[in-house]
């Protein structure tokens, strides 16, 4: 499968617990995304990278979460002392970086957190 | 002005009617505008995507119309399938690979 892969595929965590999510971009693209959705909503941007530096953080990224994409290929997003809100799917993508390449996303990671 | 306005929050079409969906934005900057197909337990799948200099695009049984004065575009899907019914998502963005703006979607049913 050449698409991108998101891992665990669910998690179920206590409030204040810390959770990490992997993804793993289609092996060619430079970009990777970071997108979180809530039920009945579009996807929300949260992040991206260029190879290894991350570009851009949207101000919802608060400071419990991070993302890291240490050797240009796959990511990890921690968020620590999760609470309820951050219930969501969060979504990975990534792209080529030449203009007119789409973001093609993974599965997702639906996190609950009780 | 980083909106992404999109209706109807719902629609309901019998199998081979045309379903529309429409969206609307404000930033000008925006330039490239794609439907993404997103089933129940699944990531968002590209459908089709348009840039401003076109009026038309077509892919298959999908067609995007644009119109750049009035800051519009929408989806018709032709010869509707009951395979079709799932969440459909408008989004805009400055270049296809910078962050995307997504309407809040469409569920879609197609009746047998």
């Amino acid at each position: 499968d050449t698409g991108v892969s998101q891992n665990p595929r669910h998690k179920i965590t206590k409030r204040g617990q810390n959770v990490t999510f992997r993804c793993d971009p289609i092996s060619e693209h430079n970009r990777l995304y970071w997108y979180r959705q809530t039920l009945g909503q579009g996807p929300e941007f949260l992040t991206y990278f260029q190879n290894e530096a991350q570009l851009e953080k949207s101000r919802l990224l608060s400071d419990r979460f991070s993302a890291e994409r240490p050797k240009g290929s796959f990511s990890t997003l921690e968020i620590q002392r999760t609470e309820q809100g951050d219930s969501a799917m969060y979504l990975c993508a990534s792209s080529l970086v030449w203009a007119g390449d789409p973001q093609f996303f993974g599965p997702g990671t639906r996190l609950t957190v009780l | 002005q980083q909106q992404v306005k999109q209706s109807p929050q719902s629609l309901i079409v019998q199998k081979g009617g045309i379903p529309i969906i429409n969206c609307a934005y404000e930033n000008t900057a925006f330039d490239y505008f794609p439907w993404y197909q997103q089933f129940p337990g699944k990531g968002p799948a590209l459908l089709i995507a348009i840039r401003p200099d076109v009026s038309e695009k077509k892919e298959g049984r999908f067609t995007i119309s644009f119109n750049k004065s009035a800051k519009q575009f929408s989806l018709h899907i032709m010869d509707s399938q009951p395979g079709d019914s799932a969440t459909y998502f408008c989004a805009a963005t400055v270049d296809s690979n910078y962050q995307l703006i997504w309407g809040a979607g469409t569920k879609l049913i197609i009746k047998p």
